[in-house]
């Protein structure tokens, strides 16, 4: 079946735009991670999603970082007034619940803050 | 200390080698473990994943968990050169089976043909 789906997969913005990144989970999987990966560095976790409700937004690094998964599917991940310091690769996976479950990465978006 | 330490290499072994990948974690509670692969440009993969101690094979590939030792480690038999990658180390954080992933930096392989 389909796997993880993210869009878009290249972002270039300019310091203090907003911009919104999209992830479409595996279907039926009813747990969602967002993580950030820098260059030469290992993936670092953001948020999770069991069903519509954000579980754990520990690892969102300030107020600027927004998540949303309305319907307990596609989720969203909204950063407003970008820095320079968020570009990396944002990074979603998806599992089939939480916990134990192995988490399966989509393609990441690159995101660029100009 | 960092929560998941890896060395991060380049480990070079020779083609049909055995590589062996290694890991270290500080969080005791941590019980679930999983190895992805990491091609440059791409986003990981999973590998394996391990949740009780001792070994655990799928064809080429086992892995070995150690929590008394704190230590995780992957074996790759008859290394290939399309095997090069960085290979990520993840724990899930803490015990209470949040899903939460802690990764170390990753080792990077280099098979030589």
């Amino acid at each position: 079946g389909a796997g993880v789906s993210q869009t878009p997969s290249n972002k270039v913005t300019e310091k203090g735009k907003y911009v919104e990144l999209r992830c479409d989970p595996i279907s039926g999987h009813t747990a969602l991670y967002w993580y950030r990966q820098s260059l030469g560095q290992g993936p670092e976790f953001l948020i999770y999603f069991q069903g519509t409700g954000a579980a754990d937004d520990s690892g969102l690094p300030n107020d600027r970082f927004f998540a949303v998964r309305p319907e307990g599917s596609v989720s969203t991940l909204k950063i407003q007034r970008t820095e320079r310091g968020d570009s990396a690769v944002y990074l979603c996976a998806s599992s089939l619940d939480r916990g134990v479950d192995e988490q399966y990465f989509g393609p990441g978006t690159r995101l660029t803050v100009t | 200390q960092k929560e998941v330490e890896q060395n991060s290499g380049p480990l070079s072994v020779p083609e049909g080698a055995i590589a062996s990948l290694n890991c270290t974690y500080s969080d005791r509670g941590s019980q679930s473990f999983f190895w992805y692969r990491q091609y440059s440009g791409k986003s990981p993969e999973l590998i394996m994943s391990i949740y009780s101690n001792g070994d655990k094979e799928d064809g080429r590939f086992t892995a070995q968990l150690n929590k008394a030792s704190q230590y995780v480690s992957l074996l790759i038999r008859d290394s290939q050169p399309s095997d090069s990658a960085t290979y990520l180390c993840a724990g899930e954080w803490g015990s209470s089976n949040t899903g939460k992933l802690i990764f170390g930096q990753g080792t990077t392989l280099q098979v030589k043909p």
